[in-house]
């Protein structure tokens, strides 16, 4: 286990559907970050919070909602979704700027748009 | 535009063999290079961290060489094992900044 936790695991969801993924870490991290995978791609960095803070949002369909409560969780809300977006969402934690410490990631949620 | 590529999407060797995997990046200035591991339906794991004034790291069977003139990392296994299997991730972290960018990834298939 790498210290930052996932759920659900898998997640199945029709385009009108709302749901959220969740991450947890409690590595003492202040960066979190959310990115998408997709067969054949490289991994797709979506947002990153720093300090609970967004400093990054990679022109991300507003489908697509982060939001980080604390340093220890962050959430990704999902709302009509299309299709294209099934792909394996990994959530990562690490410290912030300046620090020379590698990226955390957790086991992934697979999700699937139907 | 901003690129990071690695070479060829599969990379098949003999078990024993000293595997070398390429990462390639364009109109980037990274404080550091990292290296990590991602197994099918699992999130990526690091193995390795060079930093821009680095030429080389080791770990174990693991070695890592960064050249900021040619703009290019070099990873490779020594000795690979079928374990070894599995695709790997360059990633950079620029300066001043909490984005962590990674390569399209190269898969690693060890034969016995």
């Amino acid at each position: 286990e790498t210290g930052v936790t996932q759920t659900p695991r898998h997640l199945v969801m029709g385009m009108t559907n709302k749901k959220s993924l969740k991450c947890e870490q409690h590595l003492g991290h202040n960066a979190m970050y959310w990115y998408k995978q997709s067969a054949k791609k490289p991994l797709e960095l979506m947002f990153v919070y720093s300090l609970e803070e967004r400093v990054e949002n990679n022109s991300v369909p507003s489908r697509f909602s982060p939001e980080c409560p604390n340093s220890s969780h962050l959430f990704l809300h999902l709302h009509t979704l299309q299709p294209e977006d099934s792909a394996l969402y990994l959530c990562a934690s690490s410290q912030t700027q300046g620090w020379d410490t590698e990226a955390f990631f957790g086991q992934g949620t697979r999700l699937t748009v139907v | 535009s901003q690129k990071i590529e690695q070479n060829s999407e599969a990379l098949n060797i003999q078990e024993g063999k000293t595997a070398t995997l390429t990462c390639n990046y364009t109109n980037y200035s990274p404080a550091y290079l990292q290296w990590y591991r991602q197994d099918p339906g699992r999130g990526p794991v690091f193995l390795l961290l060079i930093r821009e004034n680095e030429k080389e790291k080791r770990k174990e069977r693991l070695k890592v060489t960064f050249d900021t003139t040619l703009k290019q990392s070099l990873f490779h296994i020594t000795a690979s094992q079928p374990a070894d299997s599995a695709t790997y991730l360059c990633a950079l972290r620029a300066y001043n900044t909490d984005k962590l960018i990674f390569g399209t990834g190269t898969r690693l298939q060890v034969f016995p």
